[in-house]
């Protein structure tokens, strides 16, 4: 089963603007990691955010995790062409002994136009 | 190799046949995953390796679904009896350790059709 959802299901925008998805999950976590999946390919991953931060930076991806309300927000800035791909959030179970079976979100496709 | 290596990378099996996913991991990585994605979906966690021991399979379907990797590297998946259902994107992954902040990385996933 789906760990939680990602909000929209779908994103179309131009280049050059900024793109925001929102994900939630169900359980408490240890960290919460989003990937990126182009058309036919496999994951890749982009950022793993840890239950005590709030917000973590990688090149144009900026994430946040507000663990009190169990939701997660990833924002590309500068969107490109190539950011055009389905993005999961996902998060592995609290347990130790757990290794990283990680659960999916239901992901958002973002289309980024020219 | 570089990455994660699947093979068939596509597959169109008869309902009824059986068949058998191949996946080699990124040497010496320890964890060994699989996972199914439906169209549309997100990956849902099938099985998971430690080495040569699998530690974790509460989520294969039903027991018409085997994986192995007999000396911790390669690992095949093996679907008995295919069914319409099992229509989907079977993806492998490995992780240099166990223990949840160590990145997985992905293999590129055997698309499987059953007609």
């Amino acid at each position: 089963s789906q760990q939680g959802e990602e909000d929209p299901q779908a994103l179309s925008i131009q280049e050059g603007e900024n793109a925001t998805m929102n994900c939630s999950y169900k359980t408490s976590i240890n960290n919460l990691q989003w990937y990126r999946q182009n058309s036919g390919r496999g994951l890749v991953h982009l950022i793993l955010i840890r239950s005590n931060e709030r917000e973590k930076h990688s090149g144009r991806l900026r994430v946040t995790l507000d663990t009190s309300k169990k939701s997660s927000s990833l924002l590309i800035t500068a969107s490109r062409a190539a950011d055009t791909a389905s993005y999961f959030c996902a998060t592995p179970p609290i347990l130790t002994g757990g290794g990283n079976k990680l659960t999916f979100g239901t992901g958002t496709q973002l289309k980024v136009e020219l | 190799g570089a990455g994660v290596s699947q093979s068939p990378r596509y597959k169109v099996a008869k309902r009824g046949q059986d068949v058998a996913l191949r996946c080699d991991p990124i040497s010496g990585h320890v964890s060994l995953f699989w996972y199914q994605q439906a169209l549309g979906q997100g990956p849902e966690f099938l099985t998971y390796f430690q080495n040569e021991a699998q530690l974790d399979k509460s989520g294969l379907p039903s027991d018409r679904f085997f994986a192995e990797r007999p000396e911790g590297s390669v690992s095949t998946l093996k679907i008995q009896r295919t069914q319409q259902e099992d229509s989907a994107v079977y993806l492998c992954a490995s992780s240099p350790r166990s223990g949840s902040g160590n990145t997985i990385y992905f293999g590129e996933g055997s698309w499987l059709t059953v007609v």
